[in-house]
C-alpha cells in the first residue's frame, strides 16, 4: 500500500540553526500538509499546500517557517532559525481528491538543544 | 474558531469490557475522522464519517456521527490488549485546505 515517507526520523539541532524536514507524499495525491505534535499533546495544524502554493497556514507557521515542493515529488518544511519550543514531532500528510482521509508519515522527531 | 473536545482523556479498561469515547466539536463540520496512534508512531486512519447518522464498524470498533449534536462516538466492544493506543478524533471542513483540527486524544489501556 502506498505510504507517506519522511526523513530523517530524528533530527538534533542547535538552537538558531536551520533545519529542513523532508517528505515524499503518496504519488497521486494533490493536497499536502504539515502538522506538529509536542510530546504528550495534541496534533496541531501548521500549513496546507495545493497547486504549488500555500492554501492555509496557522498562527504557528510564522516567518521562520517555509514549505516547498522543489521537484514534483518531495515536499519540504524549513525552519530558518530554530528555537527550543520548536522541539516536537513533525508529521507530513497527503490526501487524494474527494472524501479521502489524510495519510500521515511516520514523522520526524526534532530536538532543539 | 473550531474546537474539538474528547473525553475521557485517559481510559483504563479490562479485556472483554465495552466502552465509548466521545468527541464534541464546536461548529458545523462536514467531516469527522478517527485516527489511532501507537506510542512513537504515526497516525493511522480508522474511520471517515461524512454525514449525519453515519455509522462505521471495523472489528471491535464502531464510530458514529450526530451532526446536529456535533458529537461523534467511538465504541469499543469486548476490548482486547491490542486495542491499547491513543485515539484521536479530528474535524475537517469541505472546501479550502481541509485542515484537520484534532482533539487531545484518548489514551486507552486495555488490561488483561
Amino acid at each position: 500500500e502506498p505510504e507517506v515517507t519522511q526523513t530523517p526520523s530524528h533530527q538534533v539541532t542547535q538552537m538558531g540553526q536551520e533545519v529542513i524536514l523532508r517528505c515524499v507524499p503518496i504519488s497521486n495525491h494533490l493536497y499536502f500538509y504539515w502538522y506538529r505534535q509536542i510530546l504528550g499533546q495534541k496534533v496541531e495544524f501548521l500549513v496546507s499546500f495545493y497547486n504549488n502554493e500555500i492554501s492555509e497556514k496557522s498562527e504557528i507557521f510564522d516567518d521562520q517557517f517555509s514549505v516547498e515542493r522543489p521537484d514534483g515529488s518531495n515536499f519540504t518544511l524549513k525552519i530558518r532559525s530554530t528555537k527550543l519550543e520548536d522541539s516536537a514531532m513533525y508529521f507530513c500528510a497527503s490526501r487524494g481528491p474527494g472524501h479521502q482521509p489524510q495519510h500521515f508519515g511516520d514523522g520526524t522527531r526534532l530536538s532543539i538543544l | 474558531e473550531l474546537k474539538v473536545e474528547q473525553n475521557p482523556l485517559f481510559l483504563s479498561m479490562q479485556e472483554g469490557k465495552n466502552y465509548t469515547i466521545y468527541c464534541n466539536y464546536s461548529t458545523t463540520s462536514d467531516r469527522l475522522y478517527w485516527y489511532r496512534q501507537d506510542p512513537g508512531k504515526s497516525l493511522e486512519s480508522l474511520f471517515v464519517l461524512l454525514s449525519n447518522g453515519a455509522v462505521k464498524q471495523e472489528g471491535r470498533l464502531m464510530a458514529s456521527l450526530d451532526t446536529k449534536a456535533r458529537l461523534s462516538t467511538l465504541h469499543i466492544t469486548a476490548a482486547v490488549h491490542d486495542l491499547s493506543a491513543t485515539y484521536f478524533c479530528a474535524v475537517g471542513r469541505q472546501g479550502g485546505s481541509e485542515k484537520l483540527v484534532f482533539g487531545k486524544g484518548t489514551k486507552l489501556t486495555v488490561n488483561p
